[in-house]
């Protein structure tokens, strides 16, 4: 069955530390996709990546940047050099893609980060 | 170009009554995927919909049921409501093309919350 653990219920940084965001995922699949969505207090969920099982190149978008271990089953956010705006509830999903099937993504419990300036 | 759309942004309702939430997709997206957030948890998958047809179900009560129109918009529908579905309801959308057999990123709509009183 699928399931995405962020066992990080909060984490409370000052501005312009690092913060690294946790995501432990399981899966039966071989090929699945995993991401990361941001929900700030306005509750609108923004999309930041995904990633595919087969590429586990780790990625770096600006101050963000992701690790994919599939060994560990985990994919871990970093944010570098945190800002205020940072602050919001970071989620972490699974999909398993299924042929005509449906997009279900699972979602773990998020994580609520606060930047403090 | 616009985003994901919701209607309307809060709704309180009491026990037992009927609701209908609204969606219209991103323009050229053709699937919609509902999900329920009830406070303090991630996102929980209730359906999709790929060109007016039921794509996946969530485990959820029959009282729940879903449409898609014509033109890609969704509806909702919880019947005979209970205290418990009191949450946060987030439209996606997705390209979702019928052949592919990858998972097209979904983005989300600002969602509707329900309060059931």
């Amino acid at each position: 069955a699928q399931k995405v653990t962020q066992a990080q219920t909060e984490i409370s940084v000052v501005e312009k530390e690092d913060v690294t965001l946790d995501c432990v995922y399981e899966t039966r699949d071989t090929t699945y996709y995993l991401f990361w969505y941001k929900q700030p207090p306005s509750g609108e969920l923004v999309f930041l990546i995904r990633r595919n099982s087969f590429d586990e190149q780790n990625e770096i978008s600006g101050r963000y940047s992701w690790n994919f271990q599939k060994s560990t089953s985990s994919f871990n956010f970093t944010i570098t050099a945190s800002q205020v705006v940072d602050s919001a509830v970071y989620f972490c999903a699974l999909s398993e893609p299924r042929m005509g099937g449906s997009e279900k993504l699972v979602f773990g419990k998020g994580t609520k980060l606060t930047v403090n300036p | 170009d616009a985003g994901v759309t919701q209607s309307p942004t809060h709704l309180i309702k009491t026990r037992g009554q009927h609701v209908t939430l609204r969606c219209s997709p991103i323009s050229g997206h053709k699937s919609v995927s509902w999900y329920q957030q009830v406070l303090g948890q991630g996102p929980q998958f209730i359906f999709q919909y790929y060109e007016k047809e039921e794509r996946g179900r969530g485990n959820f009560p029959d009282r729940f049921s879903a449409r898609q129109f014509p033109n890609y918009s969704s509806e909702l529908n919880v019947n005979a409501l209970l205290l418990g579905d009191s949450a946060l309801y987030l439209c996606a959308s997705s390209l979702n093309h019928r052949t592919s057999f990858g998972t097209d990123t979904q983005y989300f709509g600002p969602g509707t919350r329900l309060t059931v009183l």
